[in-house]
């Protein structure tokens, strides 16, 4: 069985710039969360999707957003990017909200 | 809202011999407890969890122990092997109850030296 895979696995972009990340997440499982990773803010939750919904939601600005297809696939957006935008961002799939969380890889995002 | 605390931030133990790794928590709702180990270039990977209706939990040269009243929760590695030198990450629940939502610690870099 296939994991959570996260495209693109390395992105460069500028400040005031805007990126769209991809999550895909394990084949049966409907519900979607991300995590922004930094060394210094270590693992943090942005938000959870479930049947296209958004049921929770981190403390981050109204720059970060989320949606979730009807497959289940998640997308993330940031815009305006900040050089403190840099950092891993981790997809988690679960089978339902609440379940185990597995995690993909990440995409690298770097903020020049 | 969760505070998770972990410590130590760096462990360094030899091959063979046991690791240990704290985390406290703040929130009384919080009732599940993952731990995840985390290798280079990849994602956190979910080892083993527990909720608060047990104390403890084993698999294999892992375990993971609960004391609720103290707010405490710990991870045991036996018999450590090369391979299990990654960062370990605990996390808990908050008010969800799940794995919805999780508050992680700091992480916890373990060495297995030969």
């Amino acid at each position: 069985k296939a994991g959570v895979t996260q495209t693109p696995r390395y992105l460069i972009k500028t400040r005031g710039q805007q990126v769209t990340l991809s999550c895909s997440p394990i084949s049966g499982h409907r519900s979607v969360s991300w995590y922004q990773q930094t060394p210094g803010q270590g693992l943090q939750f942005l938000f959870e999707y479930f049947s296209e919904t958004q049921r929770n939601k981190g403390n981050f600005p109204g720059r970060f957003s989320g949606r979730q297809f009807s497959n289940s696939r998640s997308e993330m957006n940031v815009s305006t990017l900040e050089l403190g935008d840099s950092a891993l961002y981790l997809c988690a799939s679960s089978g339902s909200v609440g379940e185990k969380l597995f995690f993909g890889s990440g995409t690298q995002l770097s903020v020049l | 809202g969760e505070n998770v605390e972990q410590h130590p931030s760096t462990l360094s133990v030899q091959e063979g011999d046991s690791a240990v790794i704290k985390c406290t928590y703040s929130d009384n709702a919080s009732n599940y407890f993952p731990w995840y180990k985390q290798e280079l270039g990849k994602g956190p990977q979910l080892i083993i969890d527990i909720r608060s209706n047990v104390g403890e939990k084993k698999d294999q040269r892992i375990a993971v122990t609960l004391n609720k009243t103290a707010k405490h929760f710990s991870l045991h590695i036996t018999e450590t092997q090369p391979e299990d030198s990654a960062v370990y990450f605990c996390a808990a629940s908050g008010d969800t109850g799940t794995a919805s939502k999780l508050t992680f610690g700091t992480g916890t870099r373990l060495q297995v030296t030969l």
